[in-house]
């Protein structure tokens, strides 16, 4: 089936520890994307890629990391500089970029991060 | 600056009504705009769109309503049933250049319908 993978679901870490979380997609998206999800809060952008090998800050990317060295995977980062990383993290992908807004955008089943 | 707003932060209705989830927004450029559902510990699923030249798209019990010059959307559920309870988040995405295809959020509404 095609879809959107994120592992693990439930992730703990110590503060100060960076921590990569996983996203794999294989529904041959060019488009990919990371969300954090705070209570009361909208879905925040934190990164974006329309391409291999290229992504482009979001609205809140400080202290966070990516990159797209495959179509099918874009890798989070989140980094010691993180101020309040305990949060709900989701990955998106839609089919490309180009030419037009009209872009769904398909989830993951996200990434409950805490640190402790 | 919070471009998508969702003013209401829960719903509650009988199960047979109609649900009504409001949306408003500030930036003119939007064009398209989305409207998920999401239950806790899941992401978000994907519901129904419409774009700026419509009024109106209709998907079964779900149809959304776009009035442009008062830049608000809003999605009715008819008839509402218990397994509609989730969050509710509207979505925008404007046109033109690195924003092709990014998506703006509003911070959702908690729609709960008791049988």
């Amino acid at each position: 089936d095609g879809g959107i993978t994120q592992s693990p679901k439930y992730l703990f870490r110590k503060e100060g520890q960076n921590v990569t979380l996983s996203c794999e997609q294989n529904l041959n998206h060019d488009a990919m994307y990371w969300y954090r999800q705070d209570p009361g809060q909208g879905l925040r952008l934190i990164y974006y890629s329309q391409i291999v090998n290229d992504f482009q800050k979001g609205d809140i990317a400080e202290g966070y990391s990516v990159s797209r060295e495959k179509k099918e995977s874009f890798p989070l980062t989140v980094t010691s500089a993180q101020k309040n990383p305990t949060a709900f993290y989701l990955c998106a992908s839609s089919i490309d970029w180009t030419g037009s807004s009209y872009n769904e955008q398909f989830f993951g089943p996200g990434t409950r991060l805490t640190v402790l | 600056d919070q471009q998508v707003k969702q003013n209401s932060p829960s719903l509650s209705v009988q199960e047979g009504r109609i649900s009504i989830l409001n949306c408003d927004y500030t930036n003119s450029m939007f064009d398209y705009f989305l409207w998920y559902k999401k239950y806790p510990a899941e992401g978000p699923t994907f519901l129904i769109s419409i774009s700026s030249i419509k009024d109106k798209n209709e998907d079964g019990r779900f149809t959304v309503f776009l009035n442009k010059s008062a830049k608000h959307l809003s999605l009715h559920i008819v008839p509402s049933q218990p397994g509609d309870s989730a969050v509710y988040f509207c979505a925008a995405s404007a046109p033109g250049g690195t924003s092709y295809g990014k998506l703006t959020f509003g911070q959702g509404t908690i729609l709960t319908v008791h049988p």
